[in-house]
């Protein structure tokens, strides 16, 4: 999508290995957010920012971490991936946030299919 | 955790027909709800952001409408096409916390 861009878009790592996907966006948005999707779960909230070096947990925030040290990238780290992770990753932005209220809609980005081997 | 239900979890329609959805959320604490249109290999892209109690939103032949006092959102869709088939997705906020989403509906629209 015009705006944010995630890589890689595909990636399979062995159990163990820490592995970074990155969330990049060219719209100046304070708020970005990770997001995981599985089968049967929806979209479910793993870490978001509200700003630079300002981050928080989600409901699955569990072996995850993340980092935004300018405004324009988000990355998310498995520090030490599992099969468990393996999953569809989405970075989401938004204009308006958590405190202020989400009443501007989320852009998301294209997303990034990790497979944990 | 805020609970977000849809349902159906999955509906098959013909074309030309009319159809909706729901989406339950909590009474309590609302802040907005959106609704996303999410295509098969596409990402989720936002439909409506839902405020206040008794809003109607629409776009073309797809409206929306919001009751916060109970907890419910319909989206319909109004002579589906088989453009519409896709997964919609409905997400609450209590304006202190990200959108909780639901799990969505997966429309097939039949021709």
């Amino acid at each position: 999508d015009a705006g944010i861009t995630q890589s890689p878009r595909h990636k399979v790592t062995e159990t163990g290995t820490p592995v970074t996907l990155r969330c990049h966006q060219t719209e100046n948005h304070r708020y970005m957010y990770w997001y995981r999707q599985d089968p049967g779960h929806g979209l479910r909230l793993i870490h978001y920012s509200y700003g630079v070096k300002d981050t928080d947990k989600g409901e699955v925030s569990d072996g995850y971490s993340v980092s935004r040290s300018k405004t324009e990238d988000f990355l998310l780290t498995l520090e030490s991936a599992t099969s468990s992770q393996t999953s569809v990753y989405f970075c989401a932005i938004s204009e308006s946030g958590a405190g202020t209220g989400e009443r501007s809609g989320y852009t998301f980005g294209s997303g990034t299919r990790l497979t944990v081997v | 955790i805020l609970n977000v239900e849809q349902s159906p979890q999955s509906l098959h329609v013909q074309e030309g027909d009319s159809t909706n959805f729901t989406c339950s959320f909590p009474s309590s604490n609302f802040y907005a709800l959106h609704w996303y249109r999410w295509e098969t290999a596409k990402s989720p892209e936002a439909l409506f952001v839902m405020t206040l109690n008794g809003d109607e939103k629409k776009k073309g032949r797809i409206s929306a409408t919001l009751n916060t006092k109970e907890g419910y959102s319909y989206l319909y869709i109004k002579g589906s096409q088989p453009e519409d088939s896709a997964t919609y997705l409905c997400a609450f906020t209590s304006g202190n916390t990200p959108l909780v989403f639901g799990k969505g509906t997966r429309l097939s629209v039949i021709a």
